[in-house]
């Protein structure tokens, strides 16, 4: 079975432009969560999704939004990109009913940098 | 909101030696998870932590969590070069997101 999987894996984008990320959960994963990893430190929810809708938000502006399609796939969206938003993003899905009392696997992320 | 602090930031040790990370949290845990990050990878599940007191092992890895359920630590004994990465510890705020620690670097001198 394939893990979970994040496109694109690398990014460069412009001050102001607008960027989206996609992940696709391992199979039969219903939860999936997005964070950001700055270099140097450990990674920071986003969000997370479950059954299509949003079970919980992280201290980010409204710039950054996402969204849960009927297959679980999931995509996140920054509008207006700040440099501060260069970062790894990370998905993870996992296979319970969207808590985390079971382990995370994550995508291999998409490594953002924002000129 | 919950905090999770890890100590040390870095660690660089020969090869053969031990090495222990720890985590601490503000509140009281419902699991504690630990993740291993190679350089230029993604978190990696290692183990996940449930009972107070409780004490896993995998091969040279010894991970426990606290009576409390609010530290925990890491303890790798004969380190060797695969042992290289981050290690982040992480716990559960409610039902939305696991925080993570901000990760013990350990680097090794063969």
């Amino acid at each position: 079975d394939a893990g979970v999987t994040q496109s694109p894996t690398h990014l460069i984008k412009t001050r102001g432009q607008q960027v989206t990320l996609r992940c696709s959960p391992i199979s039969g994963h219903k939860s999936v969560s997005w964070y950001q990893q700055v270099l140097g430190q450990g990674p920071q929810f986003i969000f997370q999704y479950y059954e299509k809708e949003e079970r919980g938000r992280g201290n980010f502006p409204d710039r950054f939004s996402a969204r849960q399609f009927p297959n679980y796939s999931s995509e996140l969206n920054v509008n207006a990109l700040l440099l501060g938003d260069s970062a790894l993003y990370l998905c993870a899905s996992s296979g319970g009913q969207g808590g985390w009392d079971t382990e995370a696997f994550f995508g291999q992320g998409t490594r953002l940098t924002v000129v | 909101g919950q905090q999770v602090m890890q100590i040390p930031q870095y660690q660089h040790v020969q090869e053969g030696e031990d090495f222990t990370t720890y985590c601490n949290s503000s509140t009281t845990l419902s699991n504690i998870q630990w993740y291993k990050q190679r350089p230029g990878g993604h978190p990696v599940f290692l183990i996940q932590l449930v009972k107070s007191g409780e004490v896993k092992k995998q091969k040279r890895l010894t991970f426990q969590f606290g009576e409390a359920k609010k530290n925990s630590s890491l303890h790798i004994t004969a380190t060797q070069t695969t042992d290289v990465g981050t290690y982040f510890c992480a716990g559960p705020e409610g039902a939305q997101k696991l925080v993570f620690g901000q990760g013990t670097r350990l680097t090794i001198n063969p």
